[in-house]
């Protein structure tokens, strides 16, 4: 149980076009998902937090024009990179928050990742 | 900034040997989570072991334990056995306490090769 997916696994957009990036909890309701962006060789870093039904909150730093992202049900969230320049090819992560059967810790599960290249 | 440091970029360690793994983290909280994620090549997060501040004592997944010292802040994870399958990113990562907005600080990772 508990699993999450993110589609596509791997996209190439050209400079200047928008790429959407699907994150979906298949066997459970998130009311929180999170939005995670990977350098090679380096560290997850939160770009925003995402609940269902309302407005993301994005970290010090991260351009919410430009990182669009909507979580239109309990398990679904979409990232949307608007106007992509090649400084925005990254690994990008998402995961969904789901309480313990004993209640609890949150546990938060990770997608796959999805790969941008913008060219 | 509440942050967690690895102080180890690369680790190896030989096949069949332990090897232990450090994490410090800064937090002004009392109750909080500690969590070892292992990244293998796949880069697909993968839970390894956690650690609620509260309990005293210390967290164990079959090969992998924690040394959790909470007054020193810190979380080491030691890998018993070692497999090459270990071999992987390992993220150290502390959380806050029960609720659902439970947002993750990472540490910047270390690389541990298991040598045959």
């Amino acid at each position: 149980g508990a699993v999450v997916s993110q589609h596509p696994s791997w996209v190439i957009c050209k400079s200047g076009t928008s790429v959407k990036i699907e994150c979906r909890s298949l066997d459970f309701q998130a009311t929180t998902m999170f939005w995670y962006r990977q350098f090679p060789k380096q560290s997850l870093m939160l770009m925003a937090t995402s609940n269902e039904g309302s407005k993301a909150t994005y970290e010090q730093g991260v351009e919410k024009d430009k990182f669009l992202i909507n979580h239109a049900s309990l398990t679904l969230s979409t990232l949307t990179v608007t106007s992509a320049h090649p400084e925005d090819s990254s690994f990008y992560i998402c995961s969904a928050s789901l309480r313990g059967l004993a209640g609890g810790l949150y546990e938060q599960y990770f997608g796959p990742g999805t790969r941008l290249t913008v060219t | 900034a509440q942050t967690v440091t690895q102080s180890q970029p690369e680790m190896s360690v030989q096949e069949a040997e332990t090897v232990t793994l450090s994490c410090t983290y800064d937090t002004s909280e009392s109750d909080y989570y500690l969590f070892w994620y292992k990244q293998p090549p796949s880069r697909q997060m993968i839970l390894v072991i956690r650690q609620e501040a509260y309990k005293q004592q210390n967290a164990t997944e079959n090969r992998f334990s924690v040394n959790f010292q909470k007054a020193a802040k810190s979380f080491s994870l030691k890998i018993s056995d070692s497999q090459l399958g270990d071999a992987a990113m390992y993220f150290c990562a502390r959380g806050p306490s029960d609720n659902a907005g439970n947002m993750l600080t990472f540490g910047g990772g270390t690389r541990l090769m298991v040598k045959p």
